[in-house]
């Protein structure tokens, strides 16, 4: 079974409005972390925002937010007022086996990505 | 450095050369991973560094893959005998650490190499 799924290859916005990018997560371990990345043409990673399993708020930053429900397992991507520059490729990842006996290795498996493209 | 630097950014060779492939993390950074990204495969995981050790190696795909590190710096990942389904973009990732305190550190990325095997 997948660990994360991202169920839109694909997604339109207009411009100054809000999208969600959705992910759902797999996991039996109580103590994970959800990250998002996003991916321009230009190829770079860069890190939008993180929520852990046991943070009672959803994360906010910025114009990023993250909609979290945990008994649904899923950590969903919300932008607001969205710029032309937000055009990318969009990965939900997962690091599994936090504060677990021992030490969480911190790899990081990734969704199949979104692909969101902002309409001025 | 600011950044992850990772080079050389292209490569292309021909099907059974070997490659080396550079990562230079971001200063103290004691975390050091590897990324494959593939059109087929999406972003997969190959091999993680605790300073010069590799506790995690299950995502190298095969015997030919090998990595190393030194000083607690400077990762290469050498491919042997490169095949056409080699071709991909590596990416290195750091992150300060691992440990419990530090969960929600996130990792960073390099801007890859993109190998090209013909």
């Amino acid at each position: 079974a997948q660990k994360i799924t991202q169920t839109q290859p694909g997604m339109f916005v207009q411009e100054k409005e809000a999208v969600t990018l959705d992910c759902t997560y797999d996991t039996s371990d109580q103590s994970y972390g959800l990250f998002w990345y996003k991916q321009p043409s230009s190829g770079e990673m860069i890190f939008l925002i993180y929520q852990g399993s046991y943070d009672e708020q959803n994360a906010t930053e910025g114009r990023y937010s993250l909609n979290f429900q945990k008994a649904r397992k899923s950590a969903n991507l919300v932008i607001s007022a969205s710029q032309l520059g937000d055009s990318a490729m969009y990965f939900c990842a997962m690091r599994e086996g936090l504060w677990a006996g021992g030490t969480s290795y911190g790899k990081l498996t990734f969704g199949q990505g979104t692909i969101l493209t902002v309409h001025p | 450095g600011a950044g992850v630097s990772q080079s050389p950014s292209n490569k292309v060779t021909e099907k059974g050369k070997d490659v080396e492939l550079r990562c230079d993390p971001i200063s103290g950074h004691t975390a050091l991973y590897w990324y494959r990204q593939s059109l087929g495969q999406g972003l997969e995981f190959l091999i993680y560094f605790q300073g010069n050790s590799a506790p995690d190696k299950s995502g190298l795909p095969s015997d030919r893959f090998s990595a190393e590190r030194t000083g607690g710096s400077v990762s290469t990942l050498t491919i042997q005998r490169t095949q056409q389904e080699d071709s991909a973009v590596y990416l290195c990732a750091s992150s300060r650490s691992t440990a419990t305190a530090d969960s929600n550190q996130p990792q960073h990325f390099g801007d890859g190499t993109r190998l090209s095997i013909l």
